[in-house]
């Protein structure tokens, strides 16, 4: 059983709306990373947040953006949803300097855009 | 040339058939290297981390080649249950980054 929660776990939402997805980081962790998972394809890392500030992002428009509290969680907010924004979206934590555990994954928030 | 390649897939075996997986990655620097496994509509979990000096965990063997950026899965007497997709996954600094995937369905 993961130790992180991603909420909610299924959304629809309409074209051009905005969604914010959460997810709670393993005790011990202090990093959070955001990918989104399109049917067929692998995890595309979005961006990782570290003391609360972004840490890395990869090839995502402005409208994708996070935050971190100070608790760890986090938060993914995307505006102006598209069709494509369609997909799978996981948050993994893990402690930041420590590369070599891993990540541990939350179930994911899959994402429907109509 | 992409971060992080495999094997297109799908492969599908019998049961009780070995089969491997191949990865290249493209940053020299990188320095850690897992392969995960996700299930249909789950998320992907850690199956195994993967050692210079190769390691091997029951039935899975994984192994690394630096110089050629080259990383191998190896499952041995395949069972039902190892129906999966399973994901290469090497690190950037400080962030991973994930193969497409390489499907394996293993057939009765």
């Amino acid at each position: 059983e993961t130790g992180v929660t991603q909420s909610p776990t299924h959304l629809i939402k309409t074209r051009g709306q905005q969604v914010t997805l959460r997810c709670s980081s393993q005790s011990g962790h202090n990093t959070v990373s955001w990918y989104q998972q399109a049917l067929g394809q692998g995890p595309q890392f979005i961006f990782q947040y570290y003391r609360e500030e972004e840490n890395g992002r990869g090839n995502f428009p402005p409208r994708f953006s996070g935050l971190q509290f100070p608790n760890y969680s986090s938060e993914l907010n995307v505006n102006a949803l598209e069709l494509d924004d369609s997909a799978l979206y996981l948050c993994a934590t893990s402690l930041f300097g420590v590369s070599n555990y891993g990540y541990t994954f939350g179930s994911g928030t899959r994402l429907t855009v109509v | 040339r992409k971060e992080v390649e495999q094997d297109p897939g799908p492969f599908n075996v019998p049961e009780g058939a070995t089969v491997a997986f191949n990865c290249t990655y493209s940053n020299s620097a990188s320095q850690s290297f897992f392969w995960y496994r996700q299930d249909c509509r789950k998320e992907p979990k850690l199956l195994m981390s993967v050692y210079s000096s190769g390691n091997e965990d029951g039935r899975f063997t994984a192994q690394l080649n630096r110089a050629s950026q080259y990383i191998s899965l190896l499952i041995r007497d395949s069972k039902l249950s190892d129906s999966a997709t399973y994901l290469c996954v090497v690190n950037y600094g400080q962030n991973f980054v994930f193969g497409p995937g390489t499907r394996l369905s293993v057939l009765p």
